[in-house]
């Protein structure tokens, strides 16, 4: 099945600054790639997601990078603000079935 | 414009017990994904279910969990005979259409089930 991996666990930026979280998957049959965003205690919130035939989507300060070849997609956040602190979570699927998620990358915008 | 539902919100059951999780898709949705996230991890895949069909329970574990999709009323995933290590926060997401179809899912804000 499927195997997703993301880095970093943490990340800690001042404000302004931009955060990069990277995430790699295994099966070259996964096509659609979300990214969610969970405040503590809260539920994931879709934030952007890209699919295969894409190599890059942006919306806003938040942009989506798929390389297909290398396996890895990369989520891209500049202009951060502190409400931007929460944990962001990469997810790979294959025709829109099952969601295989990431670890998780607990962001930490400094004030 | 409701999103996807879930009740309880927090569930206290003692060792030996049965849980029961409900989760209400969104309009129009008839697609549902049950996901379990133990704390500071990630979401696992459980079960996905559409309306009287389970089309795949590959990360259910075999033995007291089940979960059904009516065709009136909620998706429950029923736990029996919960142990301490069941402690997590089980996910609904739901979808308006499934596997092919190009639509993503929703999540529901989640059912946190502790184990005494």
């Amino acid at each position: 099945g499927e195997n997703v991996e993301q880095h970093p666990s943490t990340l800690s930026v001042q404000e302004g600054d931009s955060a990069v979280i990277k995430c790699t998957y295994s099966d070259s049959a996964s096509n659609y790639f979300p990214w969610y965003k969970q405040e503590l205690g809260k539920r994931p919130q879709l934030i952007i997601d890209i699919r295969s035939n894409v190599g890059e989507k942006k919306d806003q300060r938040i942009a989506v990078t798929l390389n297909k070849t290398a396996k890895h997609f990369s989520l891209h956040i500049t202009e951060t603000q502190p409400e931007d602190s929460a944990v962001y979570f990469c997810a790979a699927s294959s025709n829109f079935n099952k969601f295989y998620f990431g670890s998780g990358t607990k962001l930490n915008v400094k004030p | 414009n409701a999103g996807v539902m879930q009740n309880p919100r927090h569930l206290v059951r003692r060792r030996g017990q049965e849980a029961r999780l409900r989760c209400s898709p969104m309009k129009g949705h008839s697609h549902v994904y049950w996901y379990r996230q133990l704390p500071e991890e990630g979401l696992k895949f459980m079960v996905y279910l559409q309306k009287e069909n389970i089309i795949d329970e590959s990360g259910m574990p075999k033995e007291r969990f089940s979960a059904e999709f009516p065709k009136e009323g909620p998706s429950i995933l029923r736990i029996q005979q919960v142990v301490r290590g069941d402690s997590a926060a089980y996910f609904c997401a739901s979808s308006r259409a499934g596997t092919g179809a190009g639509d993503t899912q929703y999540f529901g804000p989640g059912t946190r089930l502790t184990v005494l």
